[in-house]
């Protein structure tokens, strides 16, 4: 199974300021996920983030407001550009456990409020 | 395009009795179905994972579900519900194009009456 640590695991962010999370995970993996889940909601991917290559967005998320590096097989960063009381949100890591079907794991999520 | 939807936003039962959670999907080829939990202020763990093996699949805590390509369901049950199984649930299916990348269904918060 595959550790995911996700930094800060907690924040409250002023209004127009930016944050970015860290996604270390415990061995290398080729793809790593971003999601978000707002409130009371489901999670919905952001990007996929491949190292060495630039970030995949999904439809309604682009890549000024939620900026992705991918340095190597073991981490990641998403920043939350120009924040909203809209963004306030869990950020999710995930990387996939190797073959197609394989677990994909969590990190503990990173808990954002915007005021 | 692969979709799930889940009946029912919030189920409640009574401890001792058994859970059902609805997933119906929707996937033009064989797909890759997983159940996820988040307990309360807490990140998701998997239950379980349908990879076209065994139909019957057998997870954590006492759950398993059922594949059924006719019915396109993958409801999970639990016989005997626990004070502990209050959560949300999600089910979700992989995407075709990339079977690491999943959608997820809308959940389901399950509550225990003691």
């Amino acid at each position: 199974s595959a550790v995911i640590s996700q930094k800060p695991s907690r924040d409250i962010c002023q209004r127009g300021t930016s944050l970015t999370i860290q996604c270390q995970v415990d061995s290398q993996v080729t793809m790593m996920f971003w999601y978000r889940q707002q409130p009371g909601q489901s999670l919905t991917l952001i990007a996929t983030a491949n190292q060495g290559s630039e970030a995949t967005y999904e439809s309604g998320f682009v890549i000024d407001k939620f900026p992705i590096s991918r340095p190597n097989l073991t981490f990641s960063t998403l920043t939350v550009s120009n924040m909203s009381p809209e963004d306030s949100s869990i950020y999710l890591c995930s990387v996939e456990g190797g073959l197609p079907g394989n677990t994909i794991y969590f990190g503990e999520g990173s808990w954002l409020t915007v005021v | 395009a692969q979709s799930v939807t889940q009946l029912g936003s919030h189920v409640s039962v009574s401890e001792g009795a058994l859970v059902l959670l609805r997933c119906n999907y929707s996937s033009s080829v064989p797909p890759y179905l997983f159940w996820y939990v988040q307990y309360p202020n807490q990140g998701l763990q998997l239950l379980l994972k349908y990879t076209s093996a065994a139909t019957l699949v057998k997870g954590i805590n006492g759950f398993e579900a059922e594949f059924k390509k006719s019915e396109t369901s993958f409801h999970l049950t639990k016989p005997s519900a626990h004070m502990s199984d209050a959560a949300e649930y999600f089910c979700a299916v992989s995407v075709t194009s990339s079977a690491s990348k999943i959608i997820f269904g809308s959940g389901t918060r399950l509550s225990i009456r003691p």
